[in-house]
């Protein structure tokens, strides 16, 4: 079947410090991965993506590599501030219909 | 451009009443549409997507059910909630490859 599985939060990090969120995924074809951000009391939106192997996908500071061999989609960012504080979601999209598959989400605070 | 449009906001309903959510796009036509819901402390779950005007196609059993009356439209219903069907709920369209969420609506079953 189609699924995705992200680290467990929450992850508290000091502002400025490096982010890691790993993301692996199963699926039964060749999906798209994305990367889907929650602010507080807001709604999900994209972040990055990547829709073939070894396409990288960046925006705001942020990049996640399509690793094929490792099945693997994971964040990163090298310098994170405050406003980064948020929920992060790894989805995968596959199938006629575009159906996504989202992991669980992670949440992420950074301190001052 | 393309607009999603999701209400109410947010929603407090007593358990046995009924539920209607309403979604809405625009600036696009024949748009893939779906309804996701965030249960508390959770990830997103899939609950319906629809390919067309009638076409309603359900991910998981539930309480919930679906409709979407015109092409830009699509509806989350219940007839008798439960206490369970709180959660954030969200509307998505797809072009390509990708999703457009609208802004969600927290739903609190009492």
């Amino acid at each position: 079947g189609n699924s995705v599985t992200q680290m467990e939060g929450p992850v508290t990090l000091s502002e400025e410090a490096f982010l890691t969120i790993n993301c692996t995924y199963t699926a039964t074809g060749y999906p798209s991965l994305f990367w889907y951000v929650q602010y507080p009391g807001e709604g999900l939106q994209l972040l990055l993506k990547a829709t073939k192997a070894d396409d990288k996908g960046s925006n705001k500071g942020f990049e996640a590599t399509y690793r094929k061999e490792t099945t693997s989609f994971h964040l990163e960012k090298g310098s994170v501030q405050v406003s980064d504080s948020a929920v992060y979601f790894c989805a995968l999209s596959i199938g006629n219909f575009n159906k996504f598959y989202f992991g669980s989400g992670t949440k992420l605070n950074v301190k001052p | 451009s393309q607009t999603i449009h999701q209400w109410p906001a947010t929603l407090v309903q007593p358990v046995g009443s009924p539920l209607s959510l309403e979604c809405t796009v625009e600036g696009t036509s024949n748009p893939n549409l779906y309804w996701y819901r965030q249960a508390a402390g959770r990830g997103l779950q899939l609950l319906f997507y629809s390919v067309g005007i009638g076409q309603i196609s359900s991910e998981v059993p539930q309480n919930l059910s679906a409709s979407r009356p015109q092409d830009r439209q699509f509806i989350l219903s219940s007839k008798k909630l439960l206490l369970s069907d709180s959660g954030f709920y969200l509307c998505a369209w797809n072009q390509g490859h990708a999703y457009t969420f609208g802004s969600g609506t927290r739903l609190t079953v009492v």
